[in-house]
């Protein structure tokens, strides 16, 4: 089965840089994806590392270690709106997706 | 506008009287799936399906049934429906097998069970 732990939770301030680790266990892997999730609304896809390294996307940035089961979510240039629940999640988008239970990020003034 | 949709988005029911929450998507999506999410265990996924036809258990299937009669419907039913199923439900939908692993998620179904 898969498990993956991140943080339950971050405080930030604004305008700073933020990571957010995820580790995990699999018994098959196709890659890690992050997700976003503000109060009372739905995920929103962010970022998705196959191969080790690091992509970015904006102020965004993930980065992958499949030799040490590891990655992060790298936010930069925090901003208030910034301020949800980010999953780590395994799996490829046509299989089984296992999510971590959440990272609850607050970024405060 | 690229959706996905769900009904009803709140629902409060007794239990044992069955009820369908369905989900559709205009984007010709091949994969569809359903989540629940409930506070301090994340999102778990309950079914997916790859296709028409095609449907599979995810890690918490138990009390659930889906069909997938057509390519853009995927939906939720809960034959007799128990207090423990309470939880806010996502349906998602991606491509097959694509460059990049997104889901879209629907809107989110807040379900109560008395």
């Amino acid at each position: 089965g898969q498990s993956l732990e991140q943080p339950s939770e971050v405080t930030a301030v604004e305008g700073a840089i933020v990571q957010i680790n995820c580790t995990y266990q699999t018994s098959g892997f196709y890659g890690l994806s992050w997700y976003q999730q503000h109060d009372g609304g739905a995920p929103t896809f962010l970022s998705y590392n196959a191969l080790d390294g690091l992509e970015e996307t904006g102020r965004f940035s993930s980065f992958l270690s499949r030799s040490d089961s590891y990655g992060y979510l790298l936010l930069q240039e925090l901003q208030m709106k910034d301020s949800a629940s980010y999953f780590c999640a395994e799996g490829a988008g046509s299989y089984q997706l296992t999510f971590g239970k959440g990272t609850k990020l607050s970024v405060i003034p | 506008e690229a959706q996905v949709t769900q009904n009803p988005r709140y629902l409060i029911t007794v239990t044992g009287k069955k009820l369908t929450v369905t989900c559709s998507q205009n984007m010709n999506h091949e994969y569809m799936s359903w989540y629940r999410q409930d506070p301090g265990l994340g999102l778990r996924q309950i079914y997916y399906s790859m296709n028409v036809e095609v449907t599979d258990k995810g890690d918490v299937p138990e009390g659930y049934k889906v069909s997938r009669k057509e390519k853009r419907n995927f939906p939720l039913i809960l034959e007799s429906p128990s207090p423990n199923q309470t939880s806010l439900y996502f349906c998602a939908s991606s491509f097959l097998a694509g460059e990049k692993d997104t889901q879209y998620f629907g809107p989110g179904t807040r379900l109560t069970v008395l």
